[in-house]
Order: C-alpha cells, then sequence, then structure tokens
C-alpha cells in the first residue's frame, strides 16, 4: 500500500505554544485523512482532504495538503492539554487506508 | 449508544491457547475491519469485510481468522496464541467499500500473551 511517513515521532509542546504535524510520500495520494487518539483510547476521525491544496480548519487546528497532493500538515495554535494524544495521518490506495506512525504530543502546563 | 463496540476490551492467555475477539457496529455501515496496533502504536491492516465478504486479506497468518455472520458483525479468532500477538486490535467500520470512506473504530482489545 501507499506509504505516508509523518513527522516528528514525538512533539513536546508548552501550553499555550504552536505546533506542526507533517505527512510525507514519495508518491500521488488520492486522499488524506487525520485521525486522533487520546491515551488509552482508539483512533477518532478529525478530516479528509481530497483537493490539491485544499485547507480546512477546525477551532485551531489547519489542515492543508500539499499542491502537488504528496504531503500534509496539521499545524495546531495555541496547544491546551486537551490535545495530547496521537495524531495519525492516513491514506487510501486499492480501497485500503494505511496509517502513518504517528506524532506523538505531549503538554507542558 | 456505542457505535462499534468489541469484546473482550482486555485478553490475558497463555501461548498457544486459542481466543476469539467480537465486534458489533450498529451503524448500518457495509464494511467493516479489523486493525492491529503495536507497542509502537502503528496501526496496520489485517483484514476488511464488505457485506460479509472477504475483500482485504494483508499477509496475516493463518492462525488468524475472521469470520462475518452478517453485516453488522465482525469476529476474530486466533489459534495457537504466539507472544508477538500481544498487541492492541482494533475493529472499524466504513459506510461503504471505497477511497473516502471515513473508519469509526472500537475502543479495542488489548490482547496479551504470557
Amino acid at each position: 500500500g501507499q506509504q505516508v511517513m509523518q513527522i516528528p515521532q514525538y512533539q513536546h509542546v508548552q501550553e499555550g505554544e504552536d505546533f506542526t504535524t507533517y505527512c510525507n510520500s514519495s508518491t500521488t495520494l488520492s486522499n488524506i485523512q487525520w485521525y486522533k487518539q487520546r491515551p488509552g483510547g482508539h483512533p477518532v476521525f478529525l478530516i479528509q482532504l481530497v483537493k490539491s491544496g485544499e485547507v480546512k480548519k477546525q477551532k485551531r487546528l489547519t489542515f492543508q495538503f500539499g499542491e502537488a497532493k504528496k504531503n500534509s500538515s496539521l499545524h495546531i495554535t495555541a496547544t491546551q492539554t486537551t490535545d495530547v494524544g496521537t495524531y495519525f495521518c492516513a491514506s487510501s490506495n486499492d480501497y485500503k487506508l494505511s496509517f502513518g506512525a504517528g506524532t506523538t504530543v505531549t503538554v507542558r502546563a | 449508544d456505542t457505535a462499534v463496540s468489541q469484546t473482550p476490551k482486555y485478553l490475558v492467555t497463555q501461548m498457544g491457547n486459542d481466543k476469539s475477539i467480537k465486534c458489533e457496529q450498529n451503524l448500518g455501515h457495509d464494511t467493516m475491519y479489523w486493525y492491529k496496533q503495536d507497542s509502537k502504536k502503528f496501526l496496520k491492516i489485517m483484514f476488511s469485510y464488505n457485506n460479509k465478504e472477504l475483500i482485504i486479506n494483508e499477509t496475516v497468518p493463518n492462525r488468524f481468522s475472521p469470520k462475518s455472520p452478517d453485516k453488522a458483525h465482525l469476529n476474530l479468532h486466533i489459534n495457537s496464541l504466539e507472544l508477538g500477538d500481544s498487541a492492541v486490535y482494533f475493529c472499524a467500520s466504513s459506510q461503504m467499500h471505497g477511497h473516502n470512506e471515513k473508519l469509526f473504530f472500537g475502543s479495542g482489545t488489548q490482547l496479551s500473551v504470557l
């Protein structure tokens, strides 16, 4: 299946700061989905991007799909303790949704 | 009302045993999945069923046998459990079998093989 690489693997953020996590592929992606998994929880769908250059916002979260559809980013502003968890990007190929390795976010109060 | 429910939540067993995990979804979805999440949180698809038919089988050992009695249920039976089978197993569902379908995950079954 398609390989999506996520960086960084870990992100330690001071409460109130911004951060970005990235999802990259060597091939053109048909779509990108983002999921959040809280500690001890299950992945929960956040958003899907399909169009080249697409930008979507959910409150403090901004999701982007690159112009070449080979990368995506998730930017969180004014990080809160509720943002703790692992953020996964995923892309489908041959009807299989393959997940990146995730970015695990911890927040210092 | 839990949309995708799986049981048990925890499963501790000895090597060589056979165990089953059950999954049910009440969303009316056509497609169900089993994913395995290892200790490094890597999520890997194992199986996918669409309307009770096996669609995806991702080079999983024959010891793993999924069964879908109807489109709302997808169970996973594991024979001769090995230490490496220890992981969290997630059931998931999507409305249909397609490229842009979002997945709804169950709460997971943490399997520990001793």
